[in-house]
């Protein structure tokens, strides 16, 4: 099983800053099946990106993904108010397993 | 649009079975690969289950392996779950979700079914 560790566990950032997340992986995720989730409390979560750095229908570009092999990255360029949520990574090229969550609160 | 709607949530003693329905809507349901995936309280995100588009594949973590089923009804659009033997660990939401095709990420996701297994 692909073991995937999302750094930090929480970000306590302002609206406007800049984002970094980081999902690392146990072993390398075939052909980049990477994908990042948003969720909010009491939500569902939603697809953010998909393939390591697509961006899903109606997600704006301020999200940006990046990476291969076992090291990935969510970017948000410029935090809004609604961003500040739980962030997953997911792989999906060996069956299918989730990292532990990345909490982006308000500072 | 997508639409998800679990039901059949509820409270259930450890050791009896519950089985949730995923109705589904505005997609073309007997082409996609759905799963299941859960949420424990205060918890992150675990995959419990998926079914290929015919049914014809299923596939489970250990975690639920020989406990929960998983089957589809095409004519229908409706997705299910079938628990058995619930454990207290296996109270979370449960959420269903769309494949992204055949077995890829997860493009659209249900408001989730709580389950919780007390005595």
């Amino acid at each position: 099983e692909i073991v995937l560790t999302q750094s930090p566990g929480t970000l306590s950032l302002s609206p406007g800053e800049r984002v970094t997340l980081s999902c690392r992986a146990s072993q390398s995720v075939r052909s980049s099946n990477l994908a990042w989730y948003q969720q909010k409390p009491g939500q569902a979560p939603r697809l953010l990106i998909y393939g390591a750095s697509s961006r899903a229908t109606g997600i704006p570009d301020r999200f940006s993904g990046s990476g291969s092999g076992t090291d990935f990255t969510l970017t948000i360029s410029r935090l809004e108010p609604e961003d500040f949520a739980v962030y997953y990574c997911q792989q999906y090229g060996s069956s299918w397993t989730f990292g532990q969550g990345t909490k982006v609160e308000i500072k | 649009q997508v639409q998800l709607v679990e039901s059949g949530g509820g409270v259930v003693q450890p050791g009896r079975s519950l089985r949730l329905s995923c109705a589904a809507s505005g997609f073309t349901f007997s082409v996609y690969a759905m799963h299941w995936v859960r949420q424990a309280p205060g918890k992150g995100l675990e995959w419990v289950a998926v079914i290929s588009y015919d049914g014809m594949n299923k596939y489970f973590p250990d975690s639920v392996k020989g406990r929960f089923t998983i089957s589809r009804d095409n004519p229908k659009n409706t997705l299910y779950l079938q628990m058995n033997s619930l454990r207290a660990e296996d109270t979370a939401v449960y959420y269903c979700a769309r494949d992204s095709g055949n077995y890829g990420f997860f493009e659209y996701w249900g408001q989730g079914a709580l389950v919780t297994v007390s005595s």
